[in-house]
């Protein structure tokens, strides 16, 4: 299986909005509502932000938003702060019940 | 809150079996889907299988052939076995509860070399 599809790279100013995509097939993001979104700063290991394509974790942010739309989802984020700075990681079940990744985008806060 | 820790030999030599354990805590092991997900020094994240803790197993089709996973829920572990590894097998190991349909808590990670 090939992973999910995500930009390399997205960036924005403090204060304004980005959008990161994930872009699967009908058989991963398509067919389930089974999408999650990690963090992940340098050096660190991941972190839950969206789980089932739109619900945040206790303690995370309300600016951290998730979507969905056939088979591309998304994450938003509002209100950028400077500790959002990180690499972003989508997920999926599969129909195989297995699990693919995105290949990570870094997100750049100007 | 649960908190997941992998434990394990950080040098493993070429053609060798890797061997992990991740202990969990805060938490029953049971009725739970676990899981262990690798990265590459610089890459993503790749992710290896998931283990039910009656044992039931789902592994990444890539790398089938050589994983096993097993859980031991007297000690709320469980643990991975990747055989014949090479220098691609060389990255830091998560392992991760699994809720809500995916990877919810993570473990620390810890780095894992296969060289001579």
């Amino acid at each position: 299986q090939s992973a999910l599809t995500q930009p390399a790279s997205v960036s924005g100013s403090p204060g304004q909005s980005i959008t990161i995509s994930c872009t699967g097939t009908s058989s991963d993001v398509g067919g389930y509502n089974y999408v999650s979104w990690h963090q992940q700063h340098p050096g660190k290991a991941p972190k839950l932000m969206i789980y089932e394509v739109r619900n945040r974790p206790s303690g995370v942010p309300d600016r951290f938003s998730g979507s969905k739309s056939g088979n591309t989802a998304s994450l938003t984020i509002s209100g950028l702060q400077a500790e959002d700075e990180a690499d972003y990681y989508c997920s999926s079940y599969t129909s195989t019940s297995a699990e693919l990744f995105g290949g990570g985008t870094k997100l750049t806060v100007l | 809150q649960v908190h997941l820790q992998e434990s394990g030999p950080g040098l493993v030599k070429p053609s060798e079996t890797l061997s992990l354990t991740c202990t969990v805590s805060g938490g029953s092991i049971s009725n739970y889907f676990w899981s262990w997900i690798r990265q590459p020094a610089g890459k993503g994240l790749e992710w290896i299988g998931r283990i039910y803790s009656s044992g039931s197993t789902n592994y990444n089709p890539s790398l089938k052939s050589r994983v096993t996973m097993s859980v031991d829920t007297s000690k709320n572990q469980f643990s991975l076995r990747l055989s014949s590894v090479t220098a691609a097998d060389t990255a830091v190991y998560y392992c991760a509860k699994y809720s809500s349909g995916g990877p919810y808590y993570w473990g620390q990670g810890t780095l894992v070399t296969v060289s001579s």
